[in-house]
């Protein structure tokens, strides 16, 4: 079954300690990408990928990571959380940046930053 | 302002309504248009592009005023499982990402 796979779902965390947000997916795309979600907001772009080894800010670059060594894999990292960071998180990808529009997204990961 | 804007509703219609959203922007460079649903706490989905010439697929019709820099959406014979948030999604030209209105929610009432 194609998908997008994150981890995990949920978390809870203090600020300040290190976390990574998992994303793999198994459809050989080229462009991953990563969104937040905040209430009146809509989606913003975190950071995205073109392919393996090549990343970019989105919109909202402040305070995250990410890295690309593998194709299926995107992961988010958050070296240093703070509370501004709680928000609703999703993966995407695409078989090319020119069909950005026709993305997969996982499910979500829904972080808490007390 | 924002890019996207959008009436975050809720629209709450009887079963069997009809129900039209519509979604401005600002950049008028803005190349092509979407609209996506996303069920409650669920990943967003596309739901069906907008083209100039506007476009049907089934109870939906979404239509583009470029002119007025406006999308809308309009669903016919509302069911209760048309109930969600439908997010207008705009990509301007040499972007490699799009651009998301924060959502007009749909309550379909029976």
């Amino acid at each position: 079954e194609a998908q997008v796979t994150q981890n995990p779902r949920y978390l809870i965390t203090v600020t300040g300690k290190k976390l990574t947000v998992t994303c793999s997916q198994n459809m050989n795309h080229e462009y991953m990408s990563w969104y937040r979600q905040d209430p009146g907001l809509g989606l913003r772009q975190i950071y995205y990928s073109m392919n393996v080894e090549v990343t970019d800010k989105g919109d909202v670059p402040e305070g995250y990571k990410v890295s690309r060594k593998e194709k299926r894999n995107f992961p988010l990292i958050l070296e240093s959380p703070s509370p501004n960071q709680t928000s609703l998180y999703f993966c995407a990808s695409s078989l090319y940046a020119a069909v950005v529009y026709e993305q997969y997204f996982g499910p979500g990961t829904r972080l808490t930053v007390t | 302002r924002k890019e996207v804007e959008q009436d975050p509703g809720p629209f709450n219609v009887p079963e069997g309504a009809t129900v039209a959203f519509n979604c401005t922007y600002s950049n008028s460079a803005s190349q092509s248009f979407f609209w996506y649903r996303q069920d409650c706490r669920k990943e967003p989905k596309l739901l069906m592009s907008v083209y100039s010439s506007g476009n049907e697929d089934g109870r939906f019709t979404a239509q583009l005023n470029r002119a007025s820099q406006y999308i809308s959406l309009l669903i016919r014979d509302s069911k209760l499982s048309d109930s969600a948030t439908y997010l207008c999604v705009v990509r301007d030209t040499g972007r490699r990402a799009l651009t998301f209105g924060s959502g007009t929610r749909l309550q379909v009432q029976p």
